[in-house]
């Protein structure tokens, strides 16, 4: 069974650009989260989308947004990147939500 | 008060000993519990989940849960230095589904 995938794995960006991040849950899991992970603040969570709606958002400005297709894949945007947006995302799939979670690779992001 | 606490370490332990690592939660709501490993460059990989008081084994591994002190650890017998690594605590609060909340993370050295 194949685990959640995310692409791409390193994105380098400069300052006020903007950026999609992509995310194919584990086949059959409609439960799909966010995180970012930085040294300074760990892993914190961005929001979390089930059936194409977002049930949860952390604390994060509203630059950063996501959105769930028909087919659980899931997509966040950063807009107007700033340097301190450089960090690990990660996205993590589970059943319904309830479930343990599951992560995937994580995507690798540095502003310039 | 951090939501979700864990000593950073290094935890230091010999090989075959048993590693102890702590995490303390303070929303007394939480319902789900989860121990995660992450190697240095990689993303968290799931070790135990427990949702009830006591213990819970899984081969070398004890997670333990007491909802009264609002305290949950992780038992690594016979550590083995490829148990080396980062180990976060995630709680789920009730209601809060899809949503983890992470220590920051305890660092354990297995020493040969």
């Amino acid at each position: 069974k194949a685990g959640v995938t995310q692409t791409p794995r390193y994105l380098i960006k400069t300052r006020g650009q903007q950026v999609t991040l992509s995310c194919s849950p584990i086949s059959g899991h409609r439960s799909v989260s966010w995180y970012q992970q930085t040294p300074g603040q760990g892993l914190q969570f961005l929001f979390e989308y089930f059936s194409e709606t977002q049930r949860n958002k952390g604390n994060f400005p509203g630059r950063f947004s996501g959105r769930q297709f028909s087919n659980s894949r899931s997509e966040m945007n950063v807009s107007t990147l700033e340097l301190g947006d450089s960090a690990l995302y990660l996205c993590a799939s589970s059943l319904t939500g309830d479930e343990p979670q599951h992560f995937g690779d994580g995507t690798r992001l540095s502003i310039l | 008060q951090k939501e979700v606490e864990q000593n950073s370490g290094p935890l230091s332990v010999p090989e075959g000993a048993i590693a102890s690592l702590n995490c303390t939660y303070s929303d007394r709501g939480s319902q789900s519990f989860f121990w995660y490993r992450q190697y240095s460059g990689k993303s968290p990989e799931l070790i135990m989940s427990i949702y009830s008081n006591g213990d819970k084994e899984d081969g070398r591994f004890t997670a333990q849960l007491n909802k009264a002190s609002q305290y949950v650890s992780l038992l690594i017998r016979d550590s083995q230095p490829s148990d080396s690594a980062t180990y976060l605590c995630a709680v789920r609060s009730g209601g809060n589904t899809g949503k983890l909340i992470f220590g920051q993370g305890t660092t354990l050295q297995v020493k040969p």
